[in-house]
């Protein structure tokens, strides 16, 4: 398997721009989980999808955000219209289960907005 | 309030030396777990524990759910250690994780 795929691995836009970021998940994995990274406050979720359908988007920061999940093997987030305080390091996650067996992350995508 | 402290916030080492690494949370959870964070990004899953002990080769977990506790322990570190790590715990019922700031460690030869 190889594992949670995310594209692209870095990406540099103007503020303003849309941004689509993407996920595969490991095939058979039921949980997908969407993370974003700063210096400032580390780790946060941003939201998490169960057999494609979202479950707590609490994480999301604002409506410029947001998330699909159209079948169980890709996922996007997308950031419209982007500013600078979007830049950080958004990982992509899933799991099997509830108890998140076997949860794997992706590469990541690192994110500047200028 | 960040809801998960890990301490120390840096560590440095010398190779060979045992390595501890501690994490305190204030919920009630279900599970735990450590994350390792290498300098180019990516990030591995090395324990999910709810009680006791779990070991994979030079790393030790452990869990006192009583004391909201959990440590990593490495064992003969190596440079190759050297990482950013991360506890993160679940809780709720939908089982979200909080994650801590980490603790970045340098494992000097």
């Amino acid at each position: 398997d190889a594992g949670v795929i995310q594209s692209p691995r870095h990406e540099v836009t103007e503020m303003g721009q849309e941004v689509t970021l993407r996920c595969k998940p490991i095939s058979g994995h039921d949980y997908l989980f969407w993370y974003r990274q700063t210096m400032m406050r580390g780790l946060e979720l941003l939201i998490y999808f169960n057999n494609n359908v979202p479950i707590d988007d609490s994480g999301m920061p604002e409506d410029r955000f947001s998330a699909k999940m159209p079948n169980a093997s890709f996922s996007t987030l997308k950031i419209q219209p982007s500013e600078p305080r979007d830049s950080a390091v958004y990982f992509c996650a899933s799991s099997l289960g509830r108890y998140y067996y076997g949860y794997t992350f992706g590469s990541g995508t690192r994110l500047t907005v200028v | 309030k960040n809801e998960v402290e890990q301490s120390p916030q840096n560590l440095t080492a010398q190779e060979g030396e045992f390595i501890t690494i501690n994490c305190s949370y204030s919920v009630g959870i279900s599970a735990l777990h450590w994350l390792q964070q290498h300098p180019g990004g990516g990030i591995v899953s090395l324990f999910m524990l709810s009680s006791g002990k779990k070991k994979h080769g030079r790393l030790i977990a452990t869990i006192n759910i009583q004391e909201k506790h959990s440590s990593l322990h490495i064992t003969a570190s190596h440079p190759r250690d050297s990482a950013v790590y991360i506890c993160a715990v679940r809780w709720g019922s939908q089982g979200n994780l909080i994650f801590g700031k980490g603790t970045k460690l340098s494992v000097k030869p």
